[in-house]
């Protein structure tokens, strides 16, 4: 069965610190991946997502980066946190494109920035 | 980025009753319409979802109406149970991604 693990759990980062959150996934091939950032009592936004492995679209312009070193690997990183980067990351995988297209989410990464 | 318009922002409703929530659409080029439950501090979880070609599909409690005309779809929870108190998210997507609403949570009261 397939899996989806991202850690920290909870992180809390001064301002200006960098950032590195990972994700991976078990038990499938050539999944597609995403980044979502879930801010208090708001939606998700997604801000990253990647077909492939160093194929990567951003959907929101900001001080964040994602990379894909390996198939099953999505990292979201930061030079610089910045106050409004707080908020819940959210890592998840699909697989196969058009209708029906299910996503699996993870647990998520409670970020702090202070 | 493209938006998809979700309401109410809460609801509160009695045990038993029927919760009831909306989304609008702007762009048509989207064939897939799917609804997410999440718990607090958990990912969002696949609930139910639908294509445009079906006006109505229904598994258990569950329940989504599309009306492409009108680019509206909602999702209808009968019987309505503590345990269904969450955050519900409509998406609509095609290819590779899905936009997300901006969440109804629903607190359900015996």
């Amino acid at each position: 069965s397939q899996t989806i693990h991202q850690w920290p759990a909870t992180l809390v980062q001064p301002v200006g610190s960098p950032l590195s959150l990972e994700c991976t996934v078990e038990g499938t091939s050539n999944p597609n991946l995403y980044w979502y950032r879930q801010a208090a009592g708001r939606g998700l936004q997604l801000l990253f997502y990647s077909v492939g492995i160093g194929q990567i679209s951003s959907e929101v312009p900001q001080n964040l980066s994602a990379s894909r070193p390996q198939d099953r690997q999505f990292i979201l990183s930061s030079k610089k946190l910045l106050l409004s980067d707080s908020g819940f990351y959210l890592c998840a995988w699909s697989v196969g494109t058009g209708s029906l297209e299910t996503q699996y989410f993870g647990p998520g990464t409670r970020l702090l920035v202070l | 980025q493209q938006q998809v318009k979700q309401s109410p922002q809460s609801l509160i409703v009695q045990k038993g009753g029927i919760s009831i929530i909306n989304c609008a659409y702007e762009n048509t080029a989207f064939d897939y319409f799917p609804w997410y439950q999440q718990f607090p501090g958990k990912g969002p979880a696949l609930l139910i979802a639908i294509r445009p070609d079906v006006s109505e599909k229904k598994e258990g409690r569950f329940t989504i109406s599309f009306n492409k005309s009108a680019k509206q779809f909602s999702l209808h929870i009968m019987d309505s149970q503590p345990g269904d108190s969450a955050t519900y998210f409509c998406a609509r997507g095609n290819t590779d991604k899905l936009i997300f609403g901006t969440g109804t949570r629903l607190q359900v009261f015996p």
